[in-house]
């Protein structure tokens, strides 16, 4: 079946504007999460969506960052007044709310902020 | 919250040399820690999961181990190949009530090299 899907792959942008960032998750997945990836670097938890329940957002590293997740499926993460570290490769995964079957990555959105 | 240590941040092996990668975890309520793979440019692929009710897991060439009471996991790739060069990540996370993952807590990567 399909997997997770994002868009768009490739973003760039001028400082101070804002972007948006959309996820497509698996069909069937209520869990729905967003990491950051700076080049080089680990994996950086943004937030984390499961269900109807309130969204953990204990990563989100200002409140220039925020994410919307419509109809339990599709997932929006806007970045207003975009900085130059805000620079990385935005990835969404998604998982099935129980069963521990592992979260399953999408492709990512490779932001550059000039 | 977590804090998920890995080791080492390189390794390189000649190929048919096997490699270990080591995880440690610092919340004892962790109880799911899968693997991802990571090749360059791309996204990254579960490999290989256990839970904390085992011991041990394998799947052909790869196995994890687990100790609960040290708080450590392993990535063991045997017979390895070229193919298997990437980064791996580690990761913890709590599986609660019927089995709801909550969100993981990755470790920093390892950048694996085999080298023919």
């Amino acid at each position: 079946g399909a997997g997770v899907s994002q868009s768009p792959s490739n973003k760039v942008t001028e400082k101070g504007k804002d972007v948006e960032l959309r996820c497509d998750p698996i069909s069937g997945h209520t869990a729905l999460y967003w990491y950051r990836q700076s080049l080089g670097q680990g994996l950086e938890f943004l937030i984390y969506f499961q269900g109807n329940s309130a969204p953990d957002k204990s990563g989100l590293p200002s409140d220039r960052f925020s994410a919307e997740r419509t109809g339990g499926s599709v997932s929006t993460l806007t970045i207003q007044r975009t900085q130059q570290e805000d620079s990385a490769v935005y990835l969404c995964a998604s998982s099935f709310s129980t069963g521990g079957t592992g979260q399953y990555f999408g492709p990512g959105t490779r932001l550059t902020v000039t | 919250g977590e804090n998920v240590e890995q080791h080492p941040s390189t390794l390189s092996v000649q190929e048919g040399d096997s490699a270990v990668i080591k995880c440690t975890y610092s919340d004892s309520a962790s109880n799911y820690f899968p693997w991802y793979k990571q090749e360059l440019g791309k996204r990254p692929q579960l490999i290989i999961d256990i839970r904390s009710n085992v011991g041990e897991k394998k799947d052909q060439r790869i196995a994890v181990t687990l100790n609960k009471t040290a708080k450590h996991f392993s990535l063991h790739i045997t017979e390895t190949q070229p193919e298997d060069s990437a980064v791996y990540f580690c990761a913890a996370s709590i599986m609660g009530r019927g089995s709801t993952l909550g969100r993981l807590y990755f470790g920093r990567g390892t950048q694996l090299t085999v080298w023919p």
